[in-house]
This record gives C-alpha cells, structure tokens and sequence, in this order.
C-alpha cells in the first residue's frame, strides 16, 4: 500500500518568511510525488512534480520541494512567503501498480497554510 | 482550453434523498477519475474512467454509490440514498491519455447531507 503524511493541520508564517509544509510517503517502489493547492472555493491546483533526477524540484508560484529518499520526504517550500498563499496544500504519491495502469493518486490529509502580515 | 467543470458546487440534502453529481472532463481527456475529501482528512481515490468504461472503481464505499459515463463524455455521481457519512468535498479530475504525470482537477461538488 501506499501512504502520504501530513503531519501538521496548520503551519502559521508570517509574510516574508521562509515556509515549509511537510510531507513523509511510504511506497513499495518508486515514489511519484505530487503537490497541489486549493484556493478558497477553487479546484486543486498542481504545484510541482517529483518523478525521477533532480532533487530539488521547482515548481508554480515560486514554490520547491525537496525530495529525500533517506528520510521518505517531500517538503514543500518557499523562501519569502505571501498572503496569498494562503490555502490548503495537499501531498499526494502515485499509486504505482505493476501493471502501471490507473495513475490514481494517494493524497495526504491536507496542511492549512496561514500567511499573516 | 476549458478546465473540468462539475455540477452542482454546492448541495444540501437529507437523509435518504438521492443526489447525483455532474463533472465535465477537458475535451478529449479519455480518463476521469472521481475522488472524496470528508471533512478533514485525506482525499480519497473513488474510481477511474477510461472513455466509457470503469477501469478501477476499488474507491467506491458501497453499492449506494453510482457512478456512469455514458459516451465517454461527462460523468455522473449517484448517490442512493444517501447518508450523513457521504457528507464532503466530491472531486472530478481529468487526463489525457498517455500524459500519465497530469491530473486536472474541478472545483469540487461539497455535499452535505442533514
């Protein structure tokens, strides 16, 4: 099975401050890692993909992610937060099956970032 | 081009009524899936439309739950009759075929049910 955690219900920042929104998988191969956003009253938005290469994975809206296969992480961040990332961040993992059908996705429980001036 | 649409945003129903929910791919997205969010906790996978034809619905709850798409085009959500526990966030997403890595989602149908 596969699984993403997301350990904090809420990350409070203020406005110009770095942010990290974290994210721990667990896969039986190789993890696909996603991370979307949701605006208030809005779908979700993709961020940023880590599929294979680089570690640090650049994303929309001045986002990142880190990837670390050591510690089965996914951070999500941002060096100088805004207002208006404020939303709900959600880490997801594809599911994998050997047949390679289907490309759901597995998502975390979803983080609430605050941003404050 | 257009993104996913759904139908309604938003409904409010009671307890053993049935509710059925729309969702409009982007044209020429063979794939849709329908995914779940209940209040507070993760979204969860429902099943997966390949054109017409369902090809995982391992997601779905129960047997209340139906899910069609006829012509391959839109796809519909029953839900008969509903329970309180169906109360969430009903997400659609849509993918063309062979672009494997790209899920585009809707706005999302939230439903409660009193």
């Amino acid at each position: 099975a596969q699984s993403v955690a997301q350990p904090e219900d809420q990350v409070n920042v203020a406005e110009g401050n770095p942010l990290t929104v974290k994210c721990t998988y667990s896969v039986s191969g190789n993890p696909y890692l996603f991370w979307y956003v949701q605006y208030p009253n809005r779908g979700l938005q993709f961020l940023l993909k880590y599929i294979t290469g680089d570690n640090l994975v650049k994303g929309s809206y001045g986002f990142e992610a880190e990837f670390n296969k050591s510690q089965t992480s996914f951070h999500l961040k941002k060096p100088s937060a805004l207002v208006s990332d404020s939303a709900l961040y959600f880490c997801a993992v594809r599911d994998w099956k050997l047949t390679g059908g289907g490309n759901k996705l597995t998502f975390g429980t979803g983080t609430q970032l605050k941003v404050e001036l | 081009e257009a993104g996913v649409t759904q139908f309604p945003s938003h409904s409010v129903i009671e307890k053993g009524q049935t509710v059925t929910l729309r969702c409009d791919p982007i044209s020429g997205h063979d794939n849709l899936y329908w995914y779940r969010r209940v209040m507070g906790k993760e979204i969860k996978f429902l099943l997966h439309f390949v054109k017409e034809s369902k090809q995982d619905e391992s997601g779905m709850p129960n047997n209340r739950f139906l899910a069609e798409r006829t012509g391959g085009t839109y796809s519909t959500l029953k839900v008969q009759p509903a329970e309180l526990e169906d109360s969430g966030v009903y997400f659609c997403a849509s993918r063309r075929t062979g672009r494997v890595y790209e899920q585009y989602f809707g706005p999302g149908t939230r439903l409660t049910v009193t």
